[in-house]
C-alpha cells in the first residue's frame, strides 16, 4: 500500500508570509492513464475537509489563487503565496488509486 | 449545488452494530461514486471504502473486511455505512464524500461506549 508522508507536521506562519507543505509517497502516483491523482484538503476546526487542489496542481472552484500545488512522481508540494488568518487547520495530502490514503496532516496556525 | 447531508450521531456498545446514511442532493446520484472516511478523534483521515452509487458495487479496506457494508438506495439518493463488531476504538466521525473529493457531509459521531 502507498504511504503518504507530510512534513512539516505543524507551521506557524506570520500574515502575509508564504508557506509551504511537503508530501511525499512512498511509489510513484503517475498512473496508467498519465494523470497523478494527487490531491490537497483543508480541514478547518469542527468541519470536514475542503478539497484545494487535485490532480496534483488544478485549483478546486473557489479556491483562492494564493494556494497553488506542484510536483510530480513521489515528491509534491502545497504553497500558499501569502498566508491570511482564514487558512488555519489542518492540511492533508491524499492519493486515491486504488483506495484512498491521507497523509498524518499539517496544522498551520498564525503567528 | 451538490450536497450530502449525513444522518445525526449515534451512541452505541461495544460488539453493536451501527449504520450511517448519507443523503445526496444537487446531482445525480447514481452517476457518481460515494466512498466513506472516518476521523478518530485528533487523528487522521482514515479510507474504509466505497461504493459505485450506479450498479451498487463496493470495495473495502482491507482494514474493515467483514465488518463494514456499503449500500445504496437509488430512489432515495441516498447511501449507507453499516459497522459491525464495534470496539472502543471505532469512536471517530464518520464522513461520506462524493467521488472525486467533493462534496463532504457534515460528519457522524459514532462514540462507542459501555
Amino acid at each position: 500500500d502507498v504511504v503518504m508522508s507530510q512534513t512539516p507536521l505543524s507551521l506557524s506562519v506570520t500574515p502575509g508570509q508564504p508557506a509551504s507543505i511537503s508530501c511525499k509517497s512512498s511509489q510513484s502516483l503517475m498512473q496508467s492513464d498519465g494523470k497523478t491523482y494527487l490531491y490537497w484538503y483543508l480541514q478547518k476546526p469542527g468541519q470536514p475537509p475542503q478539497l484545494l487542489i487535485y490532480e496534483v496542481s488544478n485549483r478546486f472552484s473557489g479556491v483562492p489563487d494564493r494556494f497553488s500545488g506542484s510536483g510530480s512522481g513521489t515528491d509534491f508540494t502545497l504553497k500558499i503565496s501569502r498566508v491570511e488568518a482564514e487558512d488555519v487547520g489542518v492540511y492533508y495530502c491524499m492519493h486515491s488509486v486504488p483506495m484512498w490514503t491521507f497523509g498524518q496532516g499539517t496544522t498551520v496556525e498564525i503567528k | 449545488q451538490a450536497q450530502l447531508v449525513q444522518s445525526g450521531a449515534e451512541v452505541k456498545k461495544p460488539g453493536a452494530s451501527v449504520k450511517v446514511s448519507c443523503k445526496a442532493s444537487g446531482y445525480t446520484f447514481s452517476s457518481h461514486a460515494i466512498h466513506w472516511v472516518r476521523q478518530a478523534p485528533g487523528q487522521s483521515l482514515e479510507w474504509m471504502g466505497w461504493s459505485n452509487a450506479g450498479n451498487g458495487n463496493t470495495e473495502y479496506s482491507q482494514k474493515f473486511q467483514g465488518r463494514v457494508t456499503i449500500t445504496r438506495d437509488t430512489s432515495a439518493s441516498t447511501a449507507y455505512m453499516e459497522l459491525s463488531g464495534l470496539r472502543f476504538e471505532d469512536t471517530a466521525v464518520y464522513y461520506c464524500v462524493r467521488g472525486g473529493g467533493d462534496p463532504w457531509g457534515q460528519g457522524t459521531l459514532v462514540t462507542v461506549s459501555s
